[in-house]
């Protein structure tokens, strides 16, 4: 089974509009942490947000926010405000408290910003 | 500035050769990974190191080798035994405290070295 599985292959928003990126985990560990990254066509991996298992408020960052329901297992990414430079592929990964060094990612959503 | 630097940014491989990639980091930061990134698909862990002269197999080990003979450092070759080499590698490091499971602390990454066989 995936661990982290991203179902929307390619996004479009238009410019200046809000868009929800979905990421569902699964892991059986009590404590756990979620990661959004940003990949530009560049390549690099930039770190967007992070959200603990253990944190009762959604993690914000500017105009990233997460929308995290622990018992539907989700952790979504919510980009406020659209802008030309958010085009980029988005993935979601995961550490689970057994394999404290490793991260766990999805296969990724491609987000085109439209004017 | 501090950060991650991976060279060299495209490499080619022939048939039957080893070529090492190379990933330097001046962040001070203890752990060191090498990921692949194959087109669709999303980062597959090959090698982390948590300690200078200590390294472990991740979940595709199998024709990658590294060493880690200094903190700064971490180059991964890759073998003649690895069949498939074509894809992105990305370097990354991590802070200390990074193994606590509630750190926010993200992993780093270099900017990748595109691999391919000629």
């Amino acid at each position: 089974a995936q661990k982290i599985t991203q179902t929307q292959p390619g996004m479009f928003v238009q410019e200046k509009e809000a868009v929800t990126l979905d990421c569902t985990y699964d892991t059986s560990d009590q404590s756990y942490g979620l990661f959004w990254y940003k990949q530009p066509s560049s390549g690099e991996m930039i770190f967007l947000i992070y959200q603990g298992s253990y944190d009762e408020q959604n993690a914000t960052e500017g105009r990233y926010s997460l929308n995290f329901q622990k018992a539907r297992k989700s952790a979504n990414l919510v980009i406020s405000a659209s802008q030309l430079g958010d085009s980029a592929m988005y993935f979601c990964a995961m550490r689970e408290s057994g394999t404290a060094s490793k991260l766990t990612f999805g296969t990724g959503t491609r987000l085109q910003v439209t004017l | 500035d501090g950060g991650i630097t991976q060279s060299p940014k495209y490499l080619f491989r022939k048939e039957g050769q080893n070529v090492t990639l190379s990933c330097e980091q001046n962040l001070n930061h203890d752990a060191m990974y090498w990921y692949r990134q194959d087109p669709g698909q999303g980062l597959r862990l090959i090698y982390y190191s948590q300690i200078v002269n200590d390294f472990q197999k991740g979940d595709i080990a199998e024709g990658y080798s590294v060493s880690r003979e200094k903190k700064e450092s971490f180059p991964l070759t890759v073998t003649s035994a690895q069949k498939n080499p074509t894809a992105f590698y990305l370097c990354a490091s991590s802070s200390p405290g990074w193994e606590t499971i509630n750190s926010n602390q993200p992993q780093h990454f270099g900017d990748g070295t595109r691999l391919s066989i000629l």
